[in-house]
């Protein structure tokens, strides 16, 4: 059974970094791309980071772009979210889900706020 | 970036109703390798969201045949056949032919 578990989260305040977590088993995550996408409260949906199967190549929106680095370690087929200088409007919940976005996490929220 | 504009539902729908949910986006989804690139998800209230269609018709593993995904390279329907209690939430297109990938801002379908 595929299965991605996103950890990691918490509240946090303004300017300060936070990493997420993705484990995934059931599939062979090296040979898949990983995607990000978070959701603000009674938002819709925002693609926020993918990164290619060996982690060679990695993409992301203006809206996150020099703040977040996405990674992946295929030993441990386990993704992650490095997201730095956290404003208020990053506040949403995380998915990440897989490449062909057929199975996502359930979620892990995030909370920026003094 | 290209933008996704989905239309409105005239919620609420009847049970066993069709249901026909629109998406339009602002540049051709076609690829050079002739495949449209538009995905749909429903997202049921308190839960992640579940891919329903890919290659803009190509139905996901496990997903009722009562869902079907249609459309040209810029202006796509997903159509609902006989709307069960299962099908409410929020209905999403999303873009993957290039970056930034892109979402519209969904479609609620409530049933009567």
């Amino acid at each position: 059974e595929v299965q991605l578990v996103e950890s990691g989260g918490g509240l946090v305040q303004p300017g300060s970094p936070l990493k997420l977590s993705c484990a995934a088993s059931g599939f062979t995550f090296s040979s898949n791309w990983l995607n990000w996408i978070r959701q603000a409260p009674g938002k819709g949906l925002e693609w926020v980071a993918s990164i290619n199967p060996d982690g060679s190549s990695t993409y992301y929106p203006d809206t996150v772009k020099g703040r977040f680095v996405v990674s992946k370690d295929n030993a441990k087929n386990t993704g992650y979210l490095q997201m730095n200088n956290l404003r208020s409007e990053d506040t949403a919940m995380y998915y990440c889900a897989n490449g062909g976005y057929g199975y996502w996490g359930q979620g892990v929220m995030v909370t920026v706020s003094s | 970036d290209i933008v996704m504009t989905q239309g409105v539902l005239p919620n609420p729908v009847p049970s066993g109703e069709s249901a026909s949910i629109t998406c339009r986006s602002s540049k051709s989804l076609v690829y050079k390798d002739g495949k449209t690139y538009l995905n749909w998800f429903l997202q049921r209230p308190g839960q992640s969201p579940q891919l329903l269609t890919y290659w803009m018709s190509t139905r996901a593993s496990g997903v009722s045949d009562r869902f079907s995904g249609s459309g040209s390279g810029t202006y796509f329907t997903l159509k609902i056949s006989r709307v069960r209690a299962e099908d409410a939430g929020v209905y999403y297109c999303q873009q993957v032919r290039e970056y930034p990938r892109t979402f519209g801002g969904g479609t609620k379908l409530e049933l009567k």
